[in-house]
């Protein structure tokens, strides 16, 4: 199975600052033949289900703002929040879907300082 | 607009079984798999299974190998999750999640409680 391993586990920010959650994957889930990195990012609110936001590791679902970005390739991305709004405040969970079982990363809490 | 509408919340007695249903609407039902994922209160996302929703083939994650049965009905486009030999720790909000072949999740329902408690 793929590991997904999410850091840090919890940030705090300011509001209007910049918001960086990294997730590492324990194997790359770029393939090749594509160049598309099976990597996706969601955004969890308290009693809702998780929000799609960023697919192929790094596009943005129609309707996100596009403070939202993601970048990386192989084993290593980022998922960007450039200027922290009070409605983010949320867990963030990367996911990979290059292969099965399914796996998600741990969840990040960001919260504002 | 693509909507996946599960059933309400159940109580279960240890070793029972339940069955939670995914009602989809706004696309076509059968271009598209549907997987399911759970999430223990307070806890993260855990993937179960996936089903294509066209010929009705079947994956497990292998912890719920044998206990998970994914079905669907295509003439009321609704996919159904049953799980059986119930345990506390099965408690958790259960979601379908739309995904189109080897792709990403892009809309999920809305969950459904299942609290197995003696």
């Amino acid at each position: 199975d793929i590991v997904m391993t999410q850091s840090p586990d919890s940030l705090a920010v300011s509001l209007g600052e910049r918001a960086t959650i990294n997730c590492k994957s324990s194997q790359s889930v770029l393939y090749r033949s594509n160049n598309k990195n099976y990597l996706a990012w969601f955004q969890q609110k308290p009693g809702q289900p998780p929000k799609l936001l960023i697919y192929w590791a790094s596009t943005r679902e129609s309707g996100v703002p596009d403070r939202f970005s993601g970048s990386g390739s192989g084993t290593d991305f980022t998922l960007t929040i450039s200027s922290l709004q009070a409605e983010d405040v949320a867990i963030y969970y990367c996911q990979q879907y290059y292969n099965l079982p399914r796996t998600f990363g741990q969840g990040t809490k960001v919260e504002i300082k | 607009q693509v909507q996946l509408v599960q059933s309400g919340a159940e109580v279960k007695k240890p070793g029972a079984s339940v069955k939670v249903s995914c009602k989809a609407s706004g696309y076509t039902f059968m271009d598209y798999y549907i997987h399911w994922v759970r999430q223990a209160p307070g806890q993260g996302l855990e993937w179960m299974g996936w089903m294509n929703a066209n010929n009705g083939g079947t994956g497990y994650a292998q912890k719920f190998q044998g206990r998970v049965t994914l079905t669907r009905d295509t003439s009321i486009t609704t996919a159904y999750m049953e799980m059986s030999s119930l345990r506390p720790d099965d408690t958790a909000v259960y979601h379908c999640v739309r995904a189109a072949g080897a792709s990403h999740f892009d809309y999920w329902g809305q969950g459904a409680l299942v609290t197995v408690s003696s």
